[in-house]
């Protein structure tokens, strides 16, 4: 299995302003993700977090606004740009391991709030 | 396109009774079908998942879920309740066989109440 953690845990921003969450997993995994979780809501996938390249992002979601890196296997950022109270959310970003299970664990999440 | 539908967002049982966590899915291909759970303020668990091997899967904490094509249903059970298993519970479908570094889709949740 692979433990995966976040930086930071929870943040209060400014409008305007920016944030970058890392997150960091123990282990070379295959592929990263990352989501957004809205209040009582459920997760929806941002972008594919590709080693080496750009990310692939899902509809609605666009590099500006939400530049992601991966210069390894093991870590990954997430920068909200620009953010507004909209973007109030829980982050979270997962990495799949390799061997026979392939699952995909999951960090504990970023807490952002925006004033 | 891939799809999951959650058909309760709320489910209210008393400690020592059975759950019932009910999840449909639609998928183009052999789906793989997982839940997950979301205890308050903690990070996404995988209880249990189907890749195509056994129809009936059992994972942790005595949860088991039954893969049913011909109902196109995946849903939870657990015989009996306890007071730790009150948490968010999520349906999710990913399209390859395996499972393996695929794109998830998250069902909206349900919201497991237990009372004493």
């Amino acid at each position: 299995s692979a433990v995966i953690s976040q930086k930071p845990s929870r943040d209060i921003c400014q409008r305007g302003t920016s944030l970058t969450i890392q997150c960091q997993v123990d282990s070379q995994v295959t592929m990263m993700f990352w989501y957004r979780q809205q209040p009582g809501q459920s997760l929806t996938l941002i972008a594919t977090a590709n080693q080496g390249s750009e990310a692939t992002y899902e509809s609605g979601f666009v590099i500006d606004k939400f530049p992601i890196s991966r210069p390894n296997l093991t870590f990954s950022t997430l920068t909200v740009s620009n953010m507004s109270p909209e973007d109030s959310s829980i982050y979270l970003c997962s990495g799949v391991g390799g061997g026979s299970s392939y699952e995909q664990y999951f960090g504990p999440g970023t807490r952002l709030t925006v004033t | 396109a891939q799809s999951v539908t959650q058909l309760d967002s709320h489910v209210s049982v008393s400690e020592g009774t059975p759950v019932l966590l009910r999840c449909n899915y639609s998928s183009s291909y052999s789906p793989s079908l997982f839940w997950y759970v979301q205890h308050p303020n903690k990070g996404l668990q995988l209880l249990l998942k189907y890749t195509s091997a056994a129809t009936l899967v059992k994972g942790i904490n005595g949860f088991e879920a039954e893969f049913k094509k011909s109902e196109t249903s995946f849903h939870l059970t657990k015989p009996s309740a306890h007071m730790s298993d009150a948490a968010e519970y999520f349906c999710v479908v990913s399209d390859m066989d395996t499972g393996t570094a695929s794109k998830l889709t998250f069902g909206t949740g349900t919201r497991l109440q237990v009372t004493l």
